[in-house]
């Protein structure tokens, strides 16, 4: 058990749809990073918050977006869905930098139809 | 921007072989970070090098980096059915990226009876 909660495990919905993706961090943990993975694909950062705070951006589309809330627990938010977001999608959380290690959850797989 | 690539994508062996996956950096790392991905599961940290020429073992797996620190290696010794999963490199860049953890492409290890 890594200590980071992800919710929900599983997501179907619809193209055009919204939906959010919710994490909570390992105790004492001050960073938490998104990721995507797509099938047979590597890990795609997308975003990571510092204690409340946007820290880095990576490939992220501008339909999705991010926040991490004053308790630490982050949401990450996709909206007009497409096919093509159909993936399992990764919070991760560190004490601070990324240059420390980093503790993934059980994902959120995402299915688009 | 960084790229981190790693080969081979996959390998397969049989139980007892060695197995070797290299990582290389397109950009010098400050640290190296090594993580294993099981069949369904999530990412979970292995090791961290941070000196150049840096070596470091657990049990069976041997970590090394790079003299200039853009490539690093993980070599398991007589492998077993327990090390079947993905197995990935990160590192952040020293500058420009500095604050994104890139992940490699990864390996894929299947190990056969």
């Amino acid at each position: 058990d890594s200590g980071v909660t992800q919710t929900p495990k599983h997501l179907i919905t619809a193209t055009g749809q919204r939906v959010t993706l919710r994490c909570s961090p390992r105790s004492g943990d001050l960073s938490v990073y998104w990721y995507q993975q797509s099938l047979d694909q590597g890990l795609q950062f997308l975003i990571q918050y510092y204690n409340g705070e946007e820290r880095a951006k990576g490939n992220i589309l501008e339909r999705f977006s991010a926040q991490q809330f004053p308790d630490l627990h982050s949401e990450l938010n996709l909206s007009s869905l497409e096919l093509g977001d159909s993936a399992l999608y990764f919070c991760a959380s560190s004490v601070g930098s990324v240059n420390q290690p980093q503790h993934f959850g059980d994902g959120t797989r995402l299915s688009i139809l | 921007g960084q790229q981190v690539m790693q080969i081979p994508q996959y390998q397969h062996v049989q139980e007892g072989e060695d197995f070797t996956t290299y990582c290389n950096s397109s950009t010098t790392l400050s640290n190296i970070q090594w993580y294993k991905q099981r069949p369904g599961g999530h990412p979970v940290f292995l090791i961290q090098l941070v000196k150049s020429g840096e070596v470091k073992k657990q049990k069976r797996l041997t970590f090394q980096f790079g003299e200039a620190k853009k490539n690093s290696s993980l070599h398991i010794t007589a492998t077993q059915t327990t090390d079947v999963g993905t197995y990935f490199c990160a590192g952040p860049g020293v500058t420009g990226g500095g604050n994104k953890l890139t992940f490699g492409t990864g390996t894929q290890l299947k190990v056969e009876l």
